[in-house]
């Protein structure tokens, strides 16, 4: 079975431009969490949706948005990029059972620079 | 306000000897703990967890040891292999809830 999928690998983007990063989770799974990863720190909650909704958000400014499609795919979003923004983003997916703990598998990631 | 915390940076062990990676945590919400193992260019892949009703939990040669009253766990490799060179992340999570906030992370280099 495939894991979970990013694209794309790596990007390069200036200061101010729009970036669109794209996540496919592992098959049977339907919730996704996007995350930040800053070089030298541990990845930062972003996001997760299940079933196209929104579950949670961590404190990250409303230049960034993401969705979720119909197949459980997903897209993070972030406007008007800033030299801050260079990091890696990662996507983790799960299956959300109810009444059991439900561990994440993280996609390799999209490397973002900013200049 | 760093909620989960790792103090040592980097970590050097023989093969063949006992790895100790530790973690700390401030938020009480926290009841399920996690770490995960990251090699270069590769997402964090997920190596054992414990939940707060536990103070123990064994997967082969890895242990994770947690003291809820010292808002403390650790990660015990024994005996440590060349390829668990890598840096470790400490994550935590509310029960249910599976946003992760992870530790700065461990980087544990095994000499041969």
């Amino acid at each position: 079975d495939a894991g979970v999928t990013q694209s794309p690998t790596h990007l390069i983007k200036t200061r101010g431009q729009q970036v669109t990063l794209r996540c496919s989770p592992i098959s049977g799974h339907k919730s996704v969490s996007w995350y930040q990863q800053v070089l030298g720190q541990g990845p930062q909650f972003i996001f997760q949706y299940y079933e196209k909704e929104e579950r949670g958000r961590g404190n990250f400014p409303d230049r960034f948005s993401a969705r979720q499609f119909p197949n459980y795919s997903s897209e993070l979003n972030v406007n008007a990029l800033l030299l801050g923004d260079s990091a890696l983003y990662l996507c983790a997916s799960t299956s959300w059972e109810i009444g059991t703990y439900n561990e994440q598998f993280f996609g390799p990631g999209t490397r973002l620079t900013v200049l | 306000d760093q909620q989960v915390k790792q103090n040592s940076p980097s970590l050097s062990v023989q093969e063949g000897r006992i790895s100790i990676l530790n973690c700390d945590y401030t938020n009480s919400m926290f009841d399920y703990f996690l770490w995960y193992k990251k090699y270069p260019a590769e997402g964090p892949t997920f190596l054992i967890s414990i939940s707060s009703i536990k103070d123990k939990n064994e997967d082969g040669r890895f242990t994770v040891f947690l003291n809820k009253s010292a808002k403390h766990l650790s990660l015990h490799i024994v005996p440590s292999q060349p390829g668990d060179s890598a840096v470790y992340f400490c994550a935590a999570s509310p029960f249910g809830n599976e946003k992760l906030t992870f530790g700065t992370g461990t980087r544990l280099t095994i000499i041969p």
